[in-house]
Parts: structure tokens; C-alpha cells; sequence
């Protein structure tokens, strides 16, 4: 059973608009929330993390927003570029054994159109 | 620079095959994973472990096996290959605290393709 959802599969981008990108997850003992980048043939790169106690991180172009009552997190890039079209993965970290594991979402293929 | 390096970008092997996928990272981590990413699956968690000669099954171990003799090392094993093997495997690691905030390094990947 997927703990965290991304129910889009791919979403297009004017370059200089806003790309949203959405998550949802369904335990609410997650403590921290992550996102990545991947480019084809490449691993995925670790792009922004939140914890479960805020409601907002931002780091240059990227802020990610979270809303527990919903649990729901999303990762807006502002403004689009080109170079910014990958696959994003949405990650949540749980506690195991005395250490920490992530779990993925499904990805969001996201396509900037120049 | 921090680095996981996988020893193969694209490897073809045959139907029945024994395959070894090796894992080295440079950065004296405790925890290594091994994933597998397909089309709209995304990742999948094979197999980790958080200390030498410790292993611990993740979501889909069936088919595979795991390694670690040092602990900058971790191999997958597919004890015989098939079609359905056929993948991108991703190799990555951790600190035990920091996993919690900067989450994993990733190697660059392995893209398997059994025939």
C-alpha cells in the first residue's frame, strides 16, 4: 500500500511560470518530507527537505509547503527554466529499527517549455 | 565531493545469468540501499543495510540477494536473471542522522538489461 502519492505523472511549464508539484501521504508519522530531481541515466539528487513541524521551506527558486491536516506537500519552482525538466520524487522518512528509511512517491515527470 | 559509485552504467546480460552489481561510497556511511526505479513504479526498495555483514529485506526482495563485507561496499546479486530484472538500479547511502534531513546520496544508476 503507497504511503505517498503523486497522482500527476507529468505536468508542462511555460519557462517563467510557476511549476506545482503535489504530494500526498497517508501516515501521519512521517517526520520529515523530501524532494528530488532526477535526470534520465542519472540518480536522483536531493533538492529540498521539510520537516513535519513547519509549514514552509524555501530555497532560491524552490519552496516546498506542507499542510498536515491534509497531508499534503507541494513543491512549487518559481520561476520554470528549461534545465529544471526532470523527473521530481517526492520522499517521506520514517523511522525503522533505530535509524531512518525514505519512502518514494511515484514521480512527476515535469516538462519546462522554453 | 561526496560519492557513490556504481561499477557499471549499462550492463545486457543473458536469461539465467548470475549478476553482481557493485556499490562503493566514499563517504564512511553506515546505511547503504539498493532501489530500483521503473516507468510509473517509481522507486523500489530492494534490499539495505545499516552495517557490515547486516542485511535487511525492503519491498520487493524476491530474486535478489545483497552483500556486505566492508562497509563501503554493498553488492546486489541476482542469482539468475529474467526478463523481469530487466531495470534501473540505484545505489545509495547514508548517515544514520542525516539521512533524516538531507535524505540519500544516489549513484549514478545501473541500467540493466536482461535478454
Amino acid at each position: 500500500d503507497q504511503q505517498v502519492k503523486q497522482n500527476s505523472p507529468s505536468l508542462s511549464v511555460q519557462e517563467g511560470r510557476i511549476s506545482i508539484l503535489n504530494c500526498d501521504y497517508t501516515n501521519s508519522m512521517f517526520d520529515y518530507f523530501l524532494w528530488y530531481k532526477k535526470y534520465p541515466a542519472e540518480g536522483p539528487t536531493f533538492l529540498i527537505s521539510i520537516s513535519s513541524i513547519k509549514d514552509k521551506n524555501e530555497d532560491g527558486r524552490f519552496t516546498v509547503f506542507l499542510n498536515k491536516s491534509a497531508k499534503h506537500l507541494s513543491l512549487h519552482i518559481v520561476p520554470s527554466q528549461p534545465g529544471d525538466s526532470a523527473v521530481y520524487f517526492c520522499a517521506a522518512i520514517f523511522r525503522w529499527a533505530g535509524s531512518y528509511q525514505l519512502t518514494f512517491g511515484k514521480g512527476t515527470k515535469l516538462s519546462v517549455i522554453p | 565531493d561526496v560519492k557513490v559509485t556504481q561499477s557499471s552504467r549499462y550492463l545486457v546480460k543473458r536469461t539465467g545469468e548470475k549478476v553482481f552489481l557493485e556499490c562503493v561510497q566514499d563517504m564512511d556511511h553506515e546505511n547503504m540501499f539498493w532501489y530500483r526505479q521503473d516507468p510509473g513504479l517509481g522507486l523500489r526498495l530492494i534490499y539495505f543495510s545499516y552495517d557490515v555483514k547486516m542485511k535487511e529485506k525492503g519491498d520487493i526482495p524476491e530474486g535478489y540477494s545483497v552483500s556486505r563485507e566492508k562497509k563501503e561496499r554493498f553488492s546486489l546479486i541476482l542469482e539468475s536473471a529474467s526478463t523481469n530484472q530487466t531495470s534501473m538500479y540505484l545505489c545509495a547511502s547514508s548517515l544514520p542522522g542525516t539521512g533524516k534531513i538531507y535524505g540519500y546520496t544516489f549513484g549514478s544508476g545501473t541500467r540493466l538489461t536482461v535478454v
